[in-house]
């Protein structure tokens, strides 16, 4: 079965640029979406199709995926950034990553 | 407003059953791919089942068998029967929309506040 591999955690100070990885075998073929889910909420959808952002999710929120690796990138980090993040794709069935932890320093 | 609300989690005991409604306000369940995805308390998202927009239905090897899934057009509610339930089942709940491409991707685009199933004795 496929597997995606994330950090548990990423730190990064505010305001800065944090980058969240997510590995899988050839990941670069398929379609990444990732989650942001805050303490005691439902995830939310924060990039989809690699590089895509609902409506309602700020522009520093893209993401990006080639080869062995997708990532978020979230630019200017801010406090209310905190939360999990799980990557997800379909590969005959839904597949999500682990999660990572990210802290706002 | 667009949304989904989950109800009927609660304590059972092993090997019992219980059933989760996903009531629906905004749009149409029956025109599109609804979902169920748990979370078991301090881990990661696991996809449990979907029902397509045509009634087809699909569930996780770890579900298969012992979960349903179906819906209830005039109530524009989806719902997960749980039968034979373990330990392992204990999670939240959430009820998810999904946006297929078929054989290509599946993302969710709306996520329901979830709902606590407790599997002990």
């Amino acid at each position: 079965s496929y597997e995606l591999t994330q950090p548990l955690s990423v730190s990064v100070a505010l305001g800065q640029t944090a980058r969240i990885t997510c590995g899988g075998n050839n990941i670069g073929s398929k379609n990444v979406h990732w989650y942001q889910q805050k303490p005691g909420q439902a995830p939310v959808l924060v990039t989809y199709r690699d590089t895509n952002r609902p409506s309602g999710i700020p522009e520093r929120f893209s993401g990006s995926n080639s080869g062995n690796t997708a990532t978020l990138t979230i630019s200017g980090a801010q406090a209310g950034d905190e939360a999990d993040y799980y990557c997800q794709v379909w590969d005959s069935t839904v597949v999500f990553g682990g999660g990572t932890k990210l802290t706002v320093l | 407003e667009v949304q989904l609300v989950e109800s009927g989690g609660g304590l059972v005991q092993p090997g019992g059953s219980l059933r989760l409604p996903c009531a629906a306000s905004g749009f149409t369940v029956s025109s599109n791919y609804m979902n169920w995805v748990r979370q078991a308390p301090g881990k990661g998202l696991e996809w449990v089942s979907v029902i397509y927009a045509g009634g087809s239905t699909y569930f996780a090897d770890s579900v298969k068998d012992r979960f349903t899934i179906s819906r209830d057009n005039s109530k524009n509610t989806v719902y997960l029967q749980m039968n034979s339930l373990r330990v392992e089942d204990t999670a939240v709940y959430y009820c998810a929309r999904s946006v297929d491409t078929p054989m290509v991707t599946r993302y969710f685009d709306l996520w329901g506040r979830g709902t606590l199933v407790t599997v002990s004795s």
